[in-house]
């Protein structure tokens, strides 16, 4: 069981948009805006797409955006193209002593 | 432009020690400003993170609590390089294993390629 909570699975058709969640709590998501979001294609490394809530690291298509509310946090992807079917993982800090933790996981179709 | 590169065995029997090192380029392992990690990938426990090495004037280490009794992670400053031990192996412990480059903001970039690591006699 993953520490934080994603939807397995989220599917969209080309050029719409679709947003994943990421449920934490207080100690997590909610307490730090270190949450981070990755891009994961079968076979690869994940690659990061979002730093710090709603940092777009250079490189980044603009169609993906992050927020975050209270304990959750959101991806957001727009103008959805087939190059966006991949797994997505979010991930944060945490006051624990696991420093690091991760979502499940959600898998985006496009339809 | 920072890359990694892993190397290490793929196939590890029971009891023994899972041993990897990532090779750093365009980066320095002992830089002041990141941490490098390893965090690894199974479908029954999703992305977990493992541990991390950081210099800041003298060398650091963090490790998760999951694996604290057994990991060992090192720099090797020779070879700009770091490197993950983890003992006592159970299939449990198969996996992928990344490297990743950190920092103090908690977000990973970039990843090595990543390397299958099956426990199994």
């Amino acid at each position: 069981q993953s520490a934080l909570t994603q939807p397995a699975s989220v599917s969209g058709s080309p050029g719409q948009s679709i947003t994943i969640s990421c449920t934490g709590t207080s100690s997590d998501v909610g307490g730090y805006n270190y949450v981070s979001w990755y891009q994961q294609h079968p076979g690869k490394a994940p690659k990061l797409m979002i730093y710090e809530v709603s940092n777009r690291p250079s490189g980044v298509s603009n169609r993906f955006s992050g927020s975050k509310s209270g304990n959750t946090a959101s991806l957001t992807i727009s103008g959805l193209q087939a190059e966006d079917e991949a797994d997505y993982y979010c991930s944060s800090y945490t006051s624990s002593s696991t420093y690091v933790v991760f979502g499940g996981g959600t898998k985006l179709t496009v339809l | 432009q920072v890359q990694l590169q892993q190397s290490g065995p793929g196939l590890v029997k029971p009891s023994q020690t899972l041993s990897l090192t990532c090779a750093i380029s365009g980066d320095s392992v002992s830089s002041n400003s990141a941490a490098w990690n390893w965090i690894r990938q199974s479908p029954s426990r999703g992305l977990e993170w493992l541990g991390r090495t950081y210099y800041r004037s003298k060398w650091y280490n963090d490790y998760a609590v999951s694996v604290k009794s057994r990991i060992t992670i090192n720099p090797d400053t020779s070879k700009n390089q770091f490197s993950l031990q983890l003992n006592s192996v159970t299939p449990e412990d198969t996996a992928v294993y990344y490297c990743a480059k950190g920092n103090w903001k908690y977000w990973f970039d970039p990843w090595g390629q990543g390397t299958l690591v099956t426990v199994s006699s």
